[in-house]
């Protein structure tokens, strides 16, 4: 299974850029890395997916070295509405392989 | 479009008691799953089911049962709830490939007395 590591809570101010890294030392060959964003009271919500360099959207930035043992979800801007628990998922094998972990605890401040 | 639906959104029960969770999905998508979420935890994945007609266990499956009713629907039962099995439960469902993106509901949350 590939497990991932990443911060339990990060604090932020309005206005700054946000990078919440993940390390994903076994990922194998075939497999992407995938983040999700969850606010209280509510399910899991997709933010983006990458396989290698660089993916973007309108929400976030993913970045992934050659090496693929890491990655780095990067917010622009955030704003208090960014405050969510962001979790970090490698995907690829067996559905039944899909490991949530405890996710990163965003906090932004006014 | 409702995406993922989950009845209901809280129940109370007493130990011993039997409930089944509905989860109903309207994206034509051949996966579906069931997870809980504990205080300050992530979730943990209960049962999964690849496509229509089938079904396997996930990290945390003991107490509970399920059934694909058919590809929109995918139900939860506990046969006799016990304290542990207090949480939040959460259905998903996705393409066909564990690289496709999951569609969550928002939630059951279920208290055992």
């Amino acid at each position: 299974l590939a497990k991932t590591t990443q911060p339990i809570s990060m604090d932020s101010y309005e206005g700054q850029e946000v990078n919440i890294t993940c390390s994903h030392n076994n990922i194998a060959t075939n497999d992407y890395i995938t983040w999700y964003q969850q606010f209280p009271s509510q399910g899991p919500r997709f933010i983006i997916q990458g396989y290698k360099t660089k993916v973007t959207n309108e929400v976030a930035s993913l970045f992934i070295p050659a090496d693929r043992k890491s990655s780095t979800l990067s917010l622009p801007r955030v704003s208090l509405s960014d405050t969510a628990v962001y979790y970090c998922l490698v995907v690829g094998g067996s559905q039944g392989n899909l490991i949530f972990g405890k996710g990163t605890k965003l906090s932004v401040k006014p | 479009n409702a995406g993922v639906t989950q009845t209901p959104k809280f129940q109370v029960l007493k130990t011993g008691q039997s409930m089944t969770l509905q989860c109903a999905q309207d994206m034509n998508h051949n996966s579906m799953y069931w997870y809980r979420q504990d205080p300050g935890m992530g979730l943990r994945l209960i049962y999964y089911s690849a496509s229509e007609g089938t079904t396997d266990k996930g990290e945390v499956p003991n107490g509970y049962n399920v059934s694909r009713l058919n590809k929109r629907e995918f139900s939860l039962r506990l046969e006799s709830a016990a304290p542990s099995q207090t949480s939040v439960y959460f259905c998903a469902s996705s393409g066909r490939h564990s690289n496709q993106p999951q569609h969550f509901g928002d939630g059951t949350r279920l208290s055992i007395l």
